[in-house]
């Protein structure tokens, strides 16, 4: 069965970048099934959809982000990543990955992020 | 973006059934067949329910149903249990390629 784990610091300070790492095992990142996704959650609100990629690299982010959002996909470790830049208060939340096929999304637990000095 | 519409709130006794709705616009739920909903208990992440409008995972009760009307979609639960007590949100794609959830129903089982 597919899993995801999510991986990265728990505390990055305002203005650095926030970098996570998804890994997927029991099954393949390198397939045209899915699409691979990031989510994140501030304490208390609605989730929010941050980006997703495709195994060739394509991407497609949140345009509320995009200035300062990147992901990558590694399909030789079959893990997919997030780099957020300029980060700050309000970038603190629970940041998920997913697996995505049409509006079915499979999500990782979760790894909470905060930023503060 | 803006986030898709649910109420604050919804409440029913045990047994009985209720309806949270999620209501966007022709850009999102009224243009897309790709509708989900996650029920989230504190603490927890958000675990999938519904899938493209209408479809349940496996091992996902099937008190649980979804259904779409122009750009109103809608969660069912019928024979509620206590333990259906969560917040619910909905996500739509959009016709930006991007998706959107709505702003969360917090469930209260009487």
């Amino acid at each position: 069965q597919l899993q995801l784990q999510e991986s990265g610091p728990g505390l990055v300070k305002p203005s650095e970048s926030l970098s996570l790492t998804c890994t997927v095992s029991g099954g393949s990142i390198s397939t045209s099934a899915y699409y691979w996704a990031w989510i994140r959650q501030p304490p208390g609100k609605r989730p929010e959809w941050v980006g997703s990629i495709f195994y060739s690299g394509s991407t497609y982010y949140n345009p509320t982000l995009n200035s300062r959002v990147t992901m990558s996909i590694d399909t030789s470790k079959n893990q997919f990543s997030l780099k957020l830049n300029s980060v700050t208060a309000a970038d603190t939340a629970m940041y998920y990955c997913a697996k995505t096929t049409g509006s079915n999304f499979y999500w990782g637990q979760g790894t909470l992020v905060t930023v503060s000095s | 973006q803006s986030a898709l519409t649910q109420p604050a709130s919804v409440s029913g006794s045990p047994g009985q059934s209720i309806t949270i709705s999620c209501t966007g616009t022709s850009r999102d739920v009224g243009g897309y067949n790709y509708v989900s909903w996650y029920q989230q208990h504190p603490g927890k992440a958000p675990k999938l329910m519904i899938y493209d409008v209408s479809n349940r995972p496996s091992g996902v009760s099937n008190r649980f149903s979804g259904s779409k009307s122009g750009d109103t979609a809608s969660l069912t639960i019928s024979g509620l249990q206590a333990e259906d007590e969560a917040d619910y949100y909905c996500s739509s794609f959009t016709t930006s390629t991007t998706w959107v959830f709505g702003g969360g129903t917090k469930l209260t089982v009487l």
